[in-house]
């Protein structure tokens, strides 16, 4: 148990579905993530938010769109998604951005499977 | 451009020593991380290294050489709870970490 909690665990979608993921984390951290990972691939950072702020976007297609109410809390909205975005989608935070030696702490994730 | 190496595989056997490379190049460097990804787990994290040398933290070791952009994982006396993918991270100048794609690490008795 990391402190940072996914849901739903699995999700099977079709192309024209719409569905959220939920992340939440009891940790007090200011700075929160969104990553994709694929087998045998790095993770790919997706979104960054510091302090209810998003400060990075890595090209991430418009049909992932981020939300982030308050600090302990990250959804990542999906709507027309492709095959190719089956994936696992892992949630992370950690204290802050900008120290790098403050780790990262990552929920179980939510395996994605789009049919 | 940026890129992290480590083998995709590795076998060892129980009770023995195995030291999973990774070499790396990112624009900026502001660290190098390892961690610990069991089958359909969340990564946990293992280490931290910024300054050359070796940090030792019980059967776990991570070393860091910043000239030759290369680190690698030393584990100790290895058991069969191990076994799981070993991912190495560099933190860039923009403190973003870019991450390998792992190393699969089959313990075997």
């Amino acid at each position: 148990e990391t402190g940072v909690t996914q849901t739903p665990r699995h999700l099977v979608m079709g192309m024209t579905n719409k569905k959220s993921l939920k992340c939440e984390q009891h940790l007090g951290h200011n700075a929160m993530y969104w990553y994709k990972q694929s087998a045998k691939k790095p993770l790919e950072l997706m979104f960054v938010y510091n302090f209810k702020e998003q400060t990075e976007n890595n090209s991430v297609p418009s049909r992932f769109s981020p939300e982030c109410p308050n600090s302990s809390h990250l959804f990542l909205h999906l709507h027309t998604l492709q095959p190719e975005d089956s994936a696992l989608y892992l949630c992370a935070s950690s204290q802050d951005l900008g120290q790098p030696s403050y780790e990262q702490y990552f929920g179980p994730g939510t395996r994605l499977t789009v049919t | 451009g940026q890129n992290i190496d480590q083998p995709t595989e590795m076998t060892a056997t129980e009770g023995a020593i195995v030291q999973i490379n990774c070499t790396y190049q990112t624009s900026g460097f502001n660290g190098l991380f390892w961690y610990q990804q069991h089958a359909g787990e969340a990564p946990t994290f293992l280490s931290y290294n910024v300054l050359d040398g070796l940090e030792e933290k019980g059967r776990f070791s991570s070393f860091l050489s910043r000239s030759k952009g290369y680190s690698y994982l030393l584990l100790k006396e290895l058991q069969m709870k191990d076994s799981a993918s070993y991912l190495c991270a560099s933190m860039d100048s923009n403190y973003q970490l870019i991450w390998g794609a792992g190393t699969k690490l089959i313990i075997k008795p």
